[in-house]
């Protein structure tokens, strides 16, 4: 089983709609996890750190759940700017163990 | 914000030579720097990690005599590509860390380097 599992894509979803994903988590040691986001040929930027409690950012909402041992992230009245790949990435411990999942590729449609 | 460059943003080499990338933070001090490898549709591949006045730590299966790291100063390392090959044409990119305290977790990318050997 893969450290960091994602679902590729991609998402093809209507502007406005609610879109959300998932990302799970081998290591049950992980102690921080966060989204990032990246756009076609560009750096990874960091989109919004998960908390135990959740956190939300305007649009964005992120959960992690570590019982299932799962993140995810819901975005709510996309945007065509939304379009882009979603990275979920986990720290098992110091900077040596973050591992990046694959990305969720989002495409946001007209 | 915390600011990383990246230089060159692409290269194209012929094979056997040498390519070497920059990776500056510019508006922090940077005691450690992680460079990444990144093939299309796949996750960023952590390559190795880079302190400020030590030996870089690799990864399992990268070649330290390859990918040569310095990190010569607070704002500045270098990866080099050494007798580059086609198969190491890929997406490069460097994060720093800040070391802030309250974000110890958070990286800050560089822009990446694409690198093309023929």
């Amino acid at each position: 089983r893969k450290e960091v599992e994602q679902d590729p894509g991609p998402f093809n979803v209507p502007e406005g709609a609610t879109v959300a994903f998932n990302c799970t988590y081998s290591n049950s040691a992980s102690q921080s996890f966060f989204w990032y986001r990246q756009d076609c040929r560009k750096e990874p930027k960091l989109l919004m750190s998960v908390y135990s409690s959740g956190n939300e950012d305007g649009r964005f909402t992120a959960q992690l759940n570590r019982a299932s041992q799962y993140i995810s992230l819901l975005i709510r009245d996309s945007k065509l700017s939304d379009s882009a790949t979603y990275l979920c990435v986990v720290n098992s411990g110091g900077y040596q163990k973050v591992t990046f999942g694959i990305g969720t590729k989002l495409q946001v449609i007209p | 914000g915390a600011v990383v460059s990246q230089h060159p943003s692409r290269v194209i080499c012929k094979s056997g030579t040498s390519v070497k990338i920059e990776c500056r933070s510019l508006d922090f001090q940077a005691t450690t720097m992680f460079w990444y490898r990144q093939f299309p549709k796949q996750s960023l591949m952590l390559m190795a990690t880079s302190n400020e006045g030590s030996k870089a730590t690799y990864e399992q299966g990268v070649e330290k005599d390859k990918f040569l790291i310095n990190h010569a100063s607070l704002t500045l390392s270098t990866l080099t590509v050494t007798s580059a090959h086609p198969e190491d044409s890929s997406f490069y990119i460097c994060s720093a860390v800040t070391g802030d305290a309250v974000r110890t977790d958070t990286q800050y990318f560089g822009p990446g380097t694409r690198l093309t050997v023929l």
